[in-house]
């Protein structure tokens, strides 16, 4: 199974601002997701991310607010653009693999707040 | 619409005893299904899955799960629960109204192993 870590784990932003988080697999991926989840609840799809070609968003994501990079086969990028509180949540990524048909391998997420 | 259910957001068994977490869907194709894990302040770990072929399916962490068609159904089960088997449990299907590997997430279901 692939590895999967976060950078960075846990952030306190101002309204307003922007933040990055990145997303680093120990191995080559097909597809890598971004989810973001509200503690205790089910994941929300925000976009998938292929590499070499444009994230694909899910309804009620945006590229502006939420652009996605993927360059290469164990790299991606979410940044989080003009932060509100209503941001506030904790963000996910996750890869699968090719041979092992869609199993989903999660990064430990970061925690965003948003003040 | 495809759809997945976990009809009890909670479930409460005594350490030792045989554990349920219960799951309906319903998909437009073949019914790829999945169970994860997600452990307090952690990300979610890949349990099992159902592809094809015998309906029970076993897992890591001795978990196992029953596909039953007629009933649409994919309930995970342990013979015996551990403490450490407290966590929140995510049942997910395949998305076969996308043409990459995304899955549907249930809503949870939060499983209190007492000692």
């Amino acid at each position: 199974s692939a590895v999967i870590s976060q950078k960075p784990s846990r952030d306190i932003c101002q309204r307003g601002t922007s933040l990055t988080i990145q997303c680093q697999v120990d191995s080559q991926v097909t597809m890598m997701f971004w989810y973001r989840q509200q503690p205790g609840q089910s994941l929300t799809l925000i976009a998938t991310a292929n590499q070499g070609s444009e994230a694909t968003y899910e309804s009620g994501f945006v590229i502006d607010k939420f652009p996605i990079s993927r360059p290469n086969l164990t790299f991606s990028t979410l940044t989080v653009s003009n932060m509100s509180p209503e941001d506030s949540s904790i963000y996910l990524c996750s890869a699968t693999s090719s041979g092992r048909a869609y199993e989903q391998y999660f990064g430990p997420g970061t925690r965003l707040t948003v003040t | 619409a495809q759809s997945v259910a976990q009809p009890e957001d909670q479930v409460n068994v005594a350490e030792g005893n045989p554990l349920t977490v219960k799951c309906t869907y319903s998909v437009s194709g073949n019914p790829y299904l999945f169970w994860y894990v997600q452990y307090p302040n952690r990300g979610l770990q890949f349990l099992l899955k159902y592809i094809t072929g015998d309906n029970l399916v076993k897992g890591s962490y001795g978990f196992e799960a029953e596909f039953n068609k007629s009933q649409t159904s994919f309930h995970l089960k342990k013979p015996s629960a551990l403490v450490s088997d407290s966590a929140l449990y995510f049942c997910a299907v395949r998305d076969w109204e996308t043409s990459y590997d995304k899955v549907i997430f249930g809503p949870g279901t939060s499983l209190s192993v007492i000692p």
